[in-house]
């Protein structure tokens, strides 16, 4: 199966600056997901990234905050822009490879002060 | 978001015991669903998909389909200790096998020696 790098695996950000978080996938996969996860909370979907094309956001989700590149089939990042204290969890990057799942990276913990 | 509702928890078994794990979606729809495992600080894994009604053994897993009841189920038999951890019921979007993928709140399950 698909294996994905993620990185970082855990910053702590100043209120008001912004965080990129990458994704490397060892294989070429069309789709690629973006979600965060509260504590204790199960995962939210922010958005889907196709190669080539605009990202789809999920409603309560905007491009202005949360803007993803998708340059190639193999990477993906999303930045968390402006953060405030809100923005505080994990954020993990998905990817299907067949009809049969989807992988996830080991997720980014961000914390904001 | 599609809703994806799993039976609240935390569940409790112990050691050699059948755990079981509810979910019901909202999308009358949807045809593909899936079962993740998450350990403590973890991203997900995947650990069954089932995508017909009836049911599908793996192991000492069994996914359970029932589109009618809009119902999907998780028996782990001979439960371990190593089992415990929060499983995510998710459900992939209707009419697309590329699609995006909403889950559950998850159940913490803890099995005891």
């Amino acid at each position: 199966s698909a294996v994905i790098s993620q990185k970082p695996s855990r910053d702590i950000c100043q209120r008001g600056t912004s965080l990129t978080i990458q994704c490397q996938v060892d294989s070429q996969v069309t789709m690629m997901f973006w979600y965060r996860q509260q504590p204790g909370q199960s995962l939210t979907l922010i958005a889907t990234a196709n190669q080539g094309s605009e990202a789809t956001y999920e409603s309560g989700f905007v491009i202005d905050k949360f803007p993803i590149s998708r340059p190639n089939l193999t990477f993906s990042t999303l930045t968390v822009s402006n953060m405030s204290p809100e923005d505080s969890s994990i954020y993990l990057c998905s990817a299907q490879e067949d009809s049969y799942g989807y992988t996830f990276g080991s997720g980014t913990r961000l914390t904001v002060v | 978001q599609k809703e994806v509702e799993q039976n609240s928890g935390p569940l409790s078994v112990p050691e050699g015991a059948i755990a079981s794990l509810n979910c019901t979606y909202s999308d009358r729809g949807s045809q593909s669903f899936f079962w993740y495992r998450q350990y403590s600080g973890k991203s997900p894994e995947l650990i069954m998909s089932i995508y017909s009604n009836g049911d599908k053994e793996d192991g000492r897993f069994t996914a359970q389909l029932n589109k009618a009841s809009q119902y999907v189920s998780l028996l782990i038999r001979d439960s371990q200790p190593s089992d415990s951890a929060t499983y995510l019921c998710a459900v992939l979007e209707r009419g697309s096998t590329l699609g995006r993928l909403y889950f559950g709140r998850g159940t913490q399950l803890t099995v005891w020696p």
